[in-house]
């Protein structure tokens, strides 16, 4: 199985902070990448698809990028409702996620 | 608006074997795949598998032998079955749609996401 990390595991921010999370791959998946944000106690959601399409309805401080092993979420300006946790999901071979990575205020 | 409802018992004794329904209301069941993921308590995410209305499956290889996914196009349901329970199968149980599409921005592939979820079960493994 194509395995998935991320990092950091976590990270300290403050409100318009510019975030970036990192997800890598064991091998090449292309842009078959996905991201996903959940707060506590709620599903999670989906924020990007295909590495970089963001998905309707999600602000546009939320932006995807990379190909191949190698992506990053940013947020651009890190506003009070996007204290969560995120993760990456890769879909080139089954659907899994990376272990997460959670932001919170510093 | 599709909207996902998880449904089953909350306490399973070990050994057993855990049994939810996730409804489908407001869009058909039909031409779309659908999931099931769980969240062990303080822990990730983990996909468990999934189900095209058809009926083929895709599971996790971690737990391939223990689960099975079923789908009742009749009832606009999938379930999800997980034999031989124990504690470490204590978790919230999220069912998913999972939207498909063969091209973005251009590029042409096979892109999954999961794009609807249910609120999510608890579901505890204790005797």
């Amino acid at each position: 199985d194509i395995q998935m990390t991320q990092s950091p595991s976590s990270l300290s921010a403050s409100v318009g902070d510019r975030v970036t999370i990192t997800c890598r791959a064991s091998q090449s998946i292309s842009n078959y990448l996905n991201w996903y944000q959940q707060k506590p106690g709620t599903a999670p959601k989906l924020l990007i698809y295909a590495a970089s399409s963001l998905q309707s309805g999600v602000p546009s401080r939320f932006s995807g990028s990379g190909s191949g092993t190698d992506f990053t979420l940013t947020i651009s300006s890190l506003q009070p409702e996007d204290f969560a946790t995120y993760y990456c999901q890769q879909s080139y071979s089954a659907l899994l996620f990376g272990p997460g990575t959670k932001v919170d205020l510093k | 608006q599709v909207q996902l409802q998880e449904s089953g018992p909350g306490l399973v004794k070990p050994s057993e074997t855990l049994s939810l329904t996730c409804t489908v209301s407001g869009g058909s069941i039909s031409s779309h795949y659908w999931s099931w993921i769980r969240q062990p308590p303080g822990k990730g995410l983990e996909w468990i598998g999934y189900i095209y209305d058809s009926g083929r499956t895709n599971y996790n290889r971690s737990l391939k032998s223990r689960v099975t996914i079923s789908v009742d196009t009749s009832k606009n349901q999938f379930s999800l079955k997980l034999n031989s329970v124990t504690a470490a199968d204590t978790a919230v149980y999220y069912c998913a749609r999972v939207t498909g599409i063969t091209m973005v921005r251009g590029v042409k592939g096979n892109y999954y996401y999961m794009d609807v979820w249910g609120k999510g079960t608890t579901v505890t493994v204790s005797s």
